[in-house]
């Protein structure tokens, strides 16, 4: 039985360039979070999704970033015109309901 | 909005030396749960904890939720050189009469064991 499955593992964009991180939840899967964590520090709420909604994204920053789960397919977190402080650890959990505990191995993102 | 503190932020200790963490909520939590995270790596789920009081044992690791639901620890007995990792707390808090997984992590403790 898979865990939840992040790409790409690492992720290098130049600033201005987008980036878009994948999460596949573990298989009956419904419900998927997206955490950002910055180096040293705990993992911060960004948002919540089930299927084809998205049910609280109040940690999401206003611009460039948005998520997406669709009907078929990965969730998505995508960040446009990136920025330096857009560097961090990304990771994604899934559950069968609202309780997340099974964490992807995240995506490490770099902005040069 | 609701806030999760840890402390000690860095823990140094001797291999067979005992070591805790603290996790302070401000608000009353739903549940607690408990993650251990190795350098490089992703948060591995140790605990969940929800009754007010509660105490759980696994192994060597003992984990308590304090009776008014704010606050919990981890106790690590006897440390071990494998134990290295960072230690977080996570609350999940009632939204609106149902809950959901909208953890609050507190900072973490570092923990690093000497051999």
């Amino acid at each position: 039985n898979a865990g939840v499955m992040q790409n790409p593992r690492h992720l290098v964009r130049r600033r201005g360039q987008e980036a878009r991180l994948r999460c596949s939840p573990m298989k009956g899967h419904s419900h998927v979070y997206w955490y950002r964590q910055l180096p040293e520090e705990g993992l911060k709420f960004m948002v919540y999704l089930q299927k084809e909604n998205i049910i609280d994204e109040s940690g999401m920053p206003k611009e460039r970033f948005s998520a997406e789960f669709p009907k078929e397919g990965p969730s998505i977190l995508r960040i446009q015109q990136v920025v330096r402080g857009d560097s961090a650890a990304y990771f994604c959990a899934s559950s069968p309901s609202g309780h997340p505990s099974n964490f992807g191995p995240g995506t490490r993102l770099t902005v040069t | 909005g609701q806030q999760v503190m840890q402390i000690p932020q860095y823990q140094h200790v001797q291999e067979g030396e005992d070591f805790t963490t603290y996790c302070n909520s401000s608000t009353t939590l739903s549940n607690i749960q408990w993650y251990k995270q190795r350098p490089g790596g992703h948060p591995v789920f140790l605990i969940q904890l929800v009754k007010s009081g509660e105490v759980k044992k696994q192994k060597r690791l003992t984990f308590q939720f304090g009776e008014a639901k704010k606050n919990s620890s981890l106790h690590i007995t006897a440390t071990q050189t494998t134990d290295v990792g960072t230690y977080f707390c996570a609350g999940l808090a009632n939204a609106g009469g149902t809950s959901y997984g909208k953890l609050t992590f507190g900072q973490g403790t570092i923990l690093t064991v000497h051999p």
